[in-house]
Formats: C-alpha cells, structure tokens, sequence
C-alpha cells in the first residue's frame, strides 16, 4: 500500500508569485483534503475535493484553488503570494464517508 | 464553530515518566475524536481514535477516552521513551454540508523526553 505523497518538499518564492503544490492519494482514497500549518500551529483547513470537485472550503481567500485528477492526485495552487503564506502545506487523503485522514510528509512553502 | 484546545507546552520529562496532555473540545455535535504525533520534520500520523462517548482509544502504549460531559480527551501514557519526543495535536472531526469532513486541529504541544 502506498502512503500519501507529496512534491516538491521545499520551495522558495517572492512575493506577489503563483505556486503549485502536488500530492498523490494513497492507493484506495477518493477524497484529499489541504491544510496550512503556520510555524508553531496546527493545522488549518484549506479545501476537500471528492470527485474532482471542491466539496467542503475553510477560511481561505480564493487565491487559494485547488484541483483533483481521475486518478484522485491533487494540486494546490496559490496565486498573488503573501509574506504570510510562507508555511507548511499538507495533504490528507480518505475514503468518502470515513473520518480518517492520512497525512503526506507536507511542502514547506518559504515566501520572501 | 467547532474548536480544540489543549494544553499548551513544552512540556519536558524524563524517560519513564507519567504522561498527560489535556485536550477539551466545543462542538455542536457528536465528533470524532483524534490525536495525532509529528516527528521534527515530518508530517501528521493519526495516533489514535474514538467515535463516540466513553470509547477509548489507544495505541503504542497511549491511551485517550471520549468524555462528553467533560468533553475532554486527554492524552495518556504510562511511561514515556525518548522516541515519544514529538509534537502531540488534538482534533475533531466536523462534517459539513455536503458530506465534506474536515479536522479541527488544536495548537499542539511539544514533548521533549530526557534519557
């Protein structure tokens, strides 16, 4: 069984830049969920998808989008980058209906 | 909405110690109940469940019962090994409209076990 993936590990960007965060299922789940881990926090949620659409959003402006594939991997993508995005971006992926999510190792996103 | 707090850290002990992190929890609801460790570095692992009132949960030597008139769900362990060194979170499980399921995580707390 394949846990949840995440790519890439680290990143930098600048202010005011688009990035693409990407994450595969692990083998069996429909649905991903994103969240943000600022340092010192816990996580926050950002979306769920199931069935390639967004099915659930937190408190997150919509430069915040995401996308789910046929093969149930995800993208988050954020546009217009801010000093307060700079954060740990996480993907959990469940089954439909189950209340268990499994988490990736994470992207540490790094915005200066 | 929905929320967790638990006890704030760092909490520092020694090998063989008696552990006990605190977490209460607001919800409208009947939630699942969770907690999760990270290890420096690394992402989330669900360290235990419970689903519903006076449920225990426990794994790898840890304990959490579901108390719904407290609405607690302290973490517990009886004796505590350098490798339990983590940060520790507590969480709920909050279903929205349209079936969506989503964590409600607390702050954390950093455990740092001396040999």
């Amino acid at each position: 069984e394949t846990g949840v993936t995440q790519s890439p590990t680290h990143l930098i960007k600048t202010r005011g830049q688009q990035v693409t965060l990407r994450c595969s299922s692990q083998s069996g789940h429909n649905t991903v969920s994103w969240y943000q881990q600022a340092l010192g926090q816990g996580p926050q949620f950002i979306f769920q998808y199931y069935r390639e659409e967004e099915n659930g959003r937190g408190n997150f402006p919509p430069r915040f989008s995401g996308l789910q594939f046929p093969n149930y991997s995800s993208e988050l993508n954020v546009n217009a980058l801010e000093l307060d995005d700079s954060a740990l971006y996480l993907c959990a992926s469940s089954l439909r209906g189950s209340d268990e999510q499994y988490f990736g190792p994470g992207t540490r996103l790094t915005v200066t | 909405g929905d929320s967790v707090t638990q006890m704030e850290g760092p909490v520092t002990l020694s090998e063989e110690a008696f552990l006990t992190i605190n977490c209460t929890y607001t919800a409208t609801g009947y939630p699942s109940l969770f907690w999760y460790v990270q290890y420096p570095g690394e992402g989330l692992q669900l360290l235990l469940k419970a689903t519903k009132a006076d449920d225990k949960g426990s794994n790898k030597g840890f304990e959490a019962t579901y108390r719904k008139e407290t609405t607690s769900f302290h973490l517990e362990k009886g004796s505590v090994q350098v490798s339990d060194s983590a940060v520790y979170f507590c969480a709920l499980s909050d279903r929205g409209r349209g079936g969506s399921e989503k964590l409600v995580f607390g702050k954390g707390t950093k455990l740092t076990v001396n040999p």
